[in-house]
């Protein structure tokens, strides 16, 4: 079993759908859970970040962590064609900078927000 | 504020010739990380530095690959001979102290 499963999709949604995308993970001692958006041929960009468990909300974006089930979802209200990027999931059991040199990502997730 | 600077942006280039990438971390950021992108096998971390100095290398897939930190502005890894199968697109990141990874847009590589 890998330590971090993400789904690849493809995703496809149409503009205004609220979008879920979830990351389930084996290590319990991950603590911080990062999410990245990478647009095409750019870097992953830090989109959300948390500490152990709950929800962070910015904007049209929530972060939610549920360590019991080793599972994390980013949900995406109101989505916009701009939404439209590769959504990675990280996690670390030491810090957000993995400074360890032990964050750990997910493949990624494709998803397109149709017009 | 600048991010990560990558260089060059994209490279094609035949087997057996010296590659050399090259990063600009962002000013003030202590860690530097490089990763390896591939549809296969996502994002591996190759080898990261903490204050110019290569603190796990474990990343690192041979002994053809090597990366150097010379200044805490300047950080370079090197693939000498290349093989088509380290074609993929080659990360850079920084991070100051425990903070979130900043990225750089990556430089595309071609072996042919």
């Amino acid at each position: 079993q890998k330590e971090v499963e993400q789904d690849p999709g493809p995703l496809s949604v149409p503009e205004g759908a609220i979008v879920s995308l979830n990351c389930t993970y084996s290590n319990s001692a991950f603590q911080y859970f990062m999410w990245y958006r990478q647009y095409s041929r750019k870097g992953p960009e830090l989109l959300m970040y948390t500490y152990s468990s709950g929800n962070k909300e910015d904007g049209r974006f929530t972060a939610q962590v549920d360590k019991s089930s080793k599972y994390i979802s980013l949900f995406i209200r109101d989505s916009q064609p701009s939404d439209s990027a590769t959504y990675l999931c990280a996690m670390s059991a030491t810090n957000y900078g993995g400074s360890q040199g032990n964050l750990i990502f997910g493949k990624g997730t494709k998803l397109s927000v149709k017009p | 504020d600048a991010g990560v600077i990558q260089s060059p942006r994209h490279e094609v280039t035949e087997m057996g010739q010296e590659v050399t990438l090259r990063c600009k971390p962002i000013s003030g950021h202590d860690y530097l990380f490089w990763y390896r992108q591939t549809m296969m096998r996502g994002l591996e971390l190759l080898i990261y530095f903490n204050n110019n100095v290569p603190i796990d290398d474990s990343g690192m897939p041979e002994d053809r690959f090597s990366a150097k930190m010379p200044n805490a502005s300047f950080s370079t890894l090197k693939i000498q001979p290349s093989e088509p199968r380290d074609s993929a697109v080659y990360f850079c990141a920084s991070s100051r102290g425990l903070q979130p990874q900043h990225f750089g847009d990556g430089t595309r590589l071609s072996i042919l």
